[in-house]
């Protein structure tokens, strides 16, 4: 079974400094999705940005990209210049390719704290 | 505006009750997710459906049930049978079984009294 995991459950960081979250996991797969999902305290999820595997170059959506690295089962999620709204907890999920189950494998999840 | 709304955002179980859940979008979306959220935990498959009139079980589907006769609406009932119904209940959906991308709702709260 596929498995997420984000070893770190809190970090911090300044506001206009950036911060890398780390995801890892687990699959046989070789085609795949790789999401960051964003869920602030009114507990709505937010898509942050994706990643397929088959696709080499790394995802960028605005101030977050993603350094992926298949051969280490490695998807971490790195913000730039962080802003106050930005704070919220962040998950990392998993989806295989069609044809499957359709379901999305969570992290724990890591929540941000930014500091002014 | 487009979206997918859950209703009510906060609900509370007697014991030995069955409540039901409420899941609405107006995406035109073909699939639609059920997850469970538990403190300090990411979210975890409950149900889902690919198209009206069909479901599958998720990894934790004792002790709830849904329907799909209506391809905007999947309500989820979680029955007497789920013993710790405590938890964060999120919905989702998609396009369909080539769009791998879930929108989700805001989330019902629920509580046991």
């Amino acid at each position: 079974a596929q498995t997420v995991t984000q070893s770190q459950p809190e970090m911090s960081v300044q506001e206009a400094e950036t911060v890398t979250l780390s995801c890892t996991y687990d699959t046989s797969e070789s085609d795949y999705y790789l999401f960051w999902y964003k869920q602030p305290p009114s507990r709505q999820m937010i898509l942050v940005i994706r990643q397929e595997a088959y696709k080499q170059q790394n995802a960028t959506e605005n101030r977050f990209s993603v350094n992926f690295q298949k051969a280490a089962k490695s998807f971490s999620l790195k913000i730039s210049d962080s802003q106050l709204g930005d704070a919220a907890m962040y998950f990392c999920a998993y989806r295989r390719p069609q044809g499957g189950s359709e379901k999305l494998v969570f992290g724990k999840g890591t929540k941000l704290t930014v500091n002014p | 505006d487009g979206g997918i709304t859950q209703s009510p955002k906060y609900l509370f179980r007697k014991e030995g009750q069955n409540v039901t859940l409420s899941c609405e979008q107006n995406l035109n979306h073909d699939a639609m997710y059920w997850y469970r959220q538990d403190p300090g935990q990411g979210l975890r498959l409950i149900y889902y459906s690919q198209i009206v009139n069909d479901f599958q079980k998720g990894d934790i589907a004792e002790g709830y049930s849904v329907s799909r006769e209506k391809k905007e609406s999947f309500p989820l009932t979680v029955t007497s049978a789920q013993k710790n119904p405590t938890a964060f209940y999120l919905c989702a959906s998609s396009m369909g079984p080539r769009e791998n991308i879930q929108y989700f709702g805001a989330g019902t709260r629920l509580s046991v009294l």
